[in-house]
């Protein structure tokens, strides 16, 4: 089964510190890789990446894929409180199933 | 904005009886699917449906299981004699007219089988 791993599962921060969140997948008819946000319920969506090298931007948040290397990073910029979070990145297969990590839990103190 | 819903929010049910969890997926959407994840784990995908069919199921999805959408708008999940372990929280997707797209989550329906 393709695997998509995440690190770290945890992390804790300062308000205003910057984060980097990883996501290393097996390359097996890659479509995509999508990254969402889940805080109480659904995931809520925040990029997908299709193509290497190109940075997806969102006011703080921005995304950037390696399809050489296999893996993306979604970083946070002066993170607020409202930023703590599980943060899920997700891989397409060739029929639309997403397979998920397992997440990295942000939380962000004041 | 156009958005997935998923009813109930919660439901709790006992082992063995049946439950059916409901989703309107995003109106003009062709793809569905349900996700479910347990407490602490990982988002696990069920099944996907296209075109009136099941197109792809997990090893989860085994005959206990079924999907319908049985009037055009409403896509269901019924699990027909439930067990401790599907307590869960389950999720219904929709993406729009081909998997190039985003997937957009409903906000889930809580089941706990006691």
């Amino acid at each position: 089964e393709d695997k998509v791993v995440q690190s770290p599962l945890s992390l804790v921060v300062h308000e205003g510190d910057t984060v980097t969140l990883n996501c290393s997948y097996e390359v097996t008819n890659f479509r995509s890789l999508l990254w969402y946000k889940q805080e109480k319920k659904a995931p809520t969506f925040l990029f997908m990446l299709t193509s290497s090298g190109i940075e997806k931007k969102s006011g703080r948040l921005s995304s950037i894929l390696d399809k050489k290397e296999l893996f993306s990073i979604l970083n946070i910029t002066a993170t607020q409180t409202g930023d703590s979070a599980i943060y899920l990145c997700a891989r397409y297969n060739q029929g639309g199933k997403l397979i998920f990590g397992q997440g990295t839990e942000l939380s962000v103190k004041p | 904005e156009p958005e997935v819903t998923q009813t109930p929010s919660h439901q709790v049910t006992q082992m063995g009886q049946e439950v059916i969890l409901r989703c309107v997926p995003i109106s003009n959407h062709l793809y569905f699917y349900w996700y479910r994840q347990i407490l602490g784990q990982k988002v696990e995908f069920l099944v996907s449906f296209y075109n009136n069919e099941i197109s792809e199921k997990s090893e989860i999805f085994d005959d206990q299981f079924s999907v319908e959408r049985p009037d055009g708008s409403n896509f269901t999940l019924k699990i027909r004699s439930t067990k401790l372990e599907d307590s869960a929280m389950y999720f219904c997707a929709s993406l729009g007219t081909s998997v190039l797209e985003t997937q957009y989550f409903g906000p889930g329906t809580r089941l706990l089988v006691l």
